[in-house]
């Protein structure tokens, strides 16, 4: 059984630095063609993919974000790191993490974590 | 850019529900559709246009190429009021809009 789960603070401060954390179970991020990705819903808009790590340490970034992300995997905790820099209140979303299918689609997902910018 | 229609359709057990997305620029197939439910984690219905996803009901349908594309529920059923959206991987990945399937 394939599940992922995100965690990290529900709340942060304007400027400040976010990093969630997707922990998952049932896959390997050491097996070829596998990924693990970011994503996220502002309230009320579309979702917008954020950021992909590869089983061989490969990543994408959404180019309008790029500047701001970090993802990092810690392979044999079974964990996805991402970090944002420089958080404002248009980063209010809830956040999923998603395991992505031979570089194409995601096909698992996890229940997302809401994290509100606000001072 | 994905632009998914309706945003919003309101249903009965028991309808046909059709639901569209539409590509700015030629995605070929690939493109899949996720249902969705409040607090619950998404659930991935239909890969390249039109294959379904193992343990999905054969009511999910899914069709189409190039820039347009449709889900189909042929019978709604009590379980399917949820919200869907469509995801483009052509070229990065870009998802629809969604649309929420309500009881009529």
């Amino acid at each position: 059984q394939i599940t992922l789960k995100e965690s990290g603070p529900t709340l942060v401060k304007p400027t400040q630095t976010l990093t969630l954390t997707c922990t998952f179970s049932g896959f390997s991020l050491s097996t070829s063609g596998v990924g693990v990705g970011w994503i996220r819903q502002p309230p009320g808009k579309a979702l917008e993919w954020l950021a992909i790590i590869y089983w061989d340490d490969d990543k994408r970034q959404s180019p309008s974000l790029s500047s701001r992300l970090t993802i990092t995997k810690a392979t044999s905790k079974n964990q996805v790191v991402l970090t944002m820099t420089d958080m404002g209140p248009e980063d209010t979303a809830t956040y999923y993490c998603t395991r992505l299918y031979g570089d194409s689609y995601f096909d698992y997902w996890g229940q997302g974590t809401l994290v509100t910018v606000s001072s | 850019q994905m632009t998914q229609s309706p945003s919003t359709l309101s249903a009965s057990v028991g309808d046909r529900v059709t639901i569209t997305c539409r590509a700015s620029q030629s995605i070929s197939t690939w493109l899949a559709w996720y249902q969705q439910k409040p607090g619950k984690a998404a659930k991935l219905l239909i890969y390249e246009a039109s294959s379904l996803e193992s343990g999905v009901p054969s009511r999910f349908s899914g069709s189409g190429s190039g820039t347009d594309f449709t889900l189909t529920i042929s019978s709604l059923q009590p379980d399917d009021f949820a919200t869907y959206f469509c995801l483009q991987y052509n070229d990065y990945w870009t998802f629809g809009q969604g649309t929420k399937v309500e009881i009529k």
